[in-house]
């Protein structure tokens, strides 16, 4: 049970490159999200979505799109990388369905390591 | 604005010693608090919390949530070096957005 992947583990880009993060799970779960890490700031939420076709912005957005055209990957892109979005990037999804008091836990990806200089 | 508060920041203690980490939180619409453990890569999970005064317990490590004080702790007895980590403690607010703390650094001494 693979759980939920991310690629690559390490990038480096070039301010104004562009790219995407790629994230799968393969555990059917609905919800979805991207955060950051950086030191001091804990995980702060990117984008996230509750099911094939439909994404929403957390709290920390600009600069990244995602989509979701499966319920199995949730990409996330830089269209023009700056040095602030130098971070570590996790994906994590849950089980997830309209009308639940409570959440499932977040299952972690092993993250991606992202430097733009 | 939603927050999640952990401390202490960071903390060393040596094998065998008792340690408690704390996490408040203020929340409009708490759903539940979950504690993760964090070593060199993803998070991995340790408690959901939902209700107040329930322990939840796994090995040497335990829970336990005041809905009422808005806060939660994680213990840990006889701590041993691979106890050593990031512990995160995020809280779930039913619009399916976690809200994580800073994190606590914990580490352990042989």
């Amino acid at each position: 049970n693979a759980g939920v992947t991310q690629t690559p583990k390490f990038q480096v880009l070039k301010t104004g490159q562009s790219m995407t993060l790629q994230c799968a799970q393969d555990m059917n779960h609905e919800y979805m999200s991207w955060y950051r890490q950086d030191p001091g700031m804990g995980l702060r939420l990117i984008h996230y979505s509750v099911g094939a076709g439909i994404t929403d912005q957390g709290e920390v957005p600009n600069g990244y799109n995602v989509s979701r055209s499966t319920t199995e990957d949730f990409p996330l892109r830089l269209l023009s990388a700056a040095p602030s979005q130098t971070s570590v990037y996790f994906c994590a999804s849950s089980y997830s369905r309209a009308g639940l008091s409570y959440n499932s836990p977040l299952h972690f990806g092993n993250g991606t390591r992202l430097t733009v200089t | 604005e939603d927050k999640v508060v952990q401390s202490p920041l960071s903390l060393v203690v040596h094998e065998g010693d008792t340690v408690t980490l704390n996490c408040s939180y203020e929340v409009t619409n708490f759903r539940s608090l979950l504690w993760y453990k964090q070593e060199k890569k993803a998070p991995t999970f340790l408690f959901m919390l939902t209700s107040s005064g329930i322990e939840k317990k796994s090995g040497r490590l335990s829970s336990i949530l005041d809905k009422k004080e808005l806060f939660s702790i994680l213990n840990i007895t006889a701590t041993q070096t691979g106890d050593s980590a990031v512990y995160l403690c995020a809280v779930y607010d039913g619009t399916y957005k976690y809200i994580f703390g800073t994190g606590t650094r914990l580490k352990v001494l042989a």
